[in-house]
């Protein structure tokens, strides 16, 4: 079965200050990704997905950027946090190929506070 | 035309009762429905999923409605109790699409 990390679990972190969370994934070959953000109370925003090594593809324009180094790790990232930036960070994966359904498959998430 | 529209945004039913969760899209291409269930502080977890040759899929306490002519689809949650407290996210896709297109997400509060 496929597996979801993150870390860290929570974060505080001041205005300004870069960011990188990371996510790794077990139990799957070349998974698609996802960053999710979710707003206290809110939906899920979708960020960013991966197909592959270094395909990225944006959804929203914001503060942040996302890379993907190896084919089970992908890192969310920026440069300087905004208050804005605050909220719970999901990494999701789906399986792809012959078979593959729809399923994502989400991380435990990483809380984060930009004060 | 690839929004989920999800209803009621929150809920709260008595326990032992059924609670209801409706969903409508617009994109007919969609064959992919599944249902998340997250809990407070937690990332969402697959709870039951449905294609459109099917009109109910039912796993436990849990079921899914489907009306492809109507474009809406609904969660049923039989006997619901208070550990059924969370936030249910309905989703679609096209299969072999990269994205599901999440609905906005109803919060159920089970009271005891």
């Amino acid at each position: 079965s496929q597996t979801i990390h993150q870390w860290p679990a929570t974060l505080v972190q001041p205005v300004g200050s870069p960011l990188s969370l990371e996510c790794t994934v077990e139990g799957t070959s070349n998974p698609n990704l996802y960053w999710y953000r979710q707003a206290a109370g809110r939906g899920l925003q979708l960020l960013f997905y991966s197909v592959g090594i270094g395909q990225i593809s944006s959804e929203v324009p914001q503060n942040l950027s996302a890379s993907r180094p190896q084919d089970r790790q992908f890192i969310l990232s920026s440069k300087k946090l905004l208050l804005s930036d605050s909220g719970f960070y999901l990494c999701a994966g789906a399986q792809v190929g012959r078979g593959a359904t729809n399923e994502q498959f989400f991380g435990p998430g990483t809380r984060l506070t930009v004060l | 035309q690839q929004q989920v529209k999800q209803s009621p945004q929150s809920l709260i039913v008595q326990k032992g009762g059924i609670s209801i969760i409706n969903c409508a899209y617009e994109n007919t291409a969609f064959d992919y429905f599944p249902w998340y269930q997250q809990f407070p502080g937690k990332g969402p977890a697959l709870l039951i999923a449905i294609r459109p040759d099917v009109s109910e899929k039912k796993e436990g306490r849990f079921t899914i409605s489907f009306n492809k002519s109507a474009k809406q689809f609904s969660l049923h949650i039989m006997d619901s109790q208070p550990g059924d407290s969370a936030t249910y996210f309905c989703a679609a896709s096209i299969q072999g699409a990269q994205k599901l297109v999440f609905g906005q997400g109803t919060r159920l509060t089970i009271n005891p």
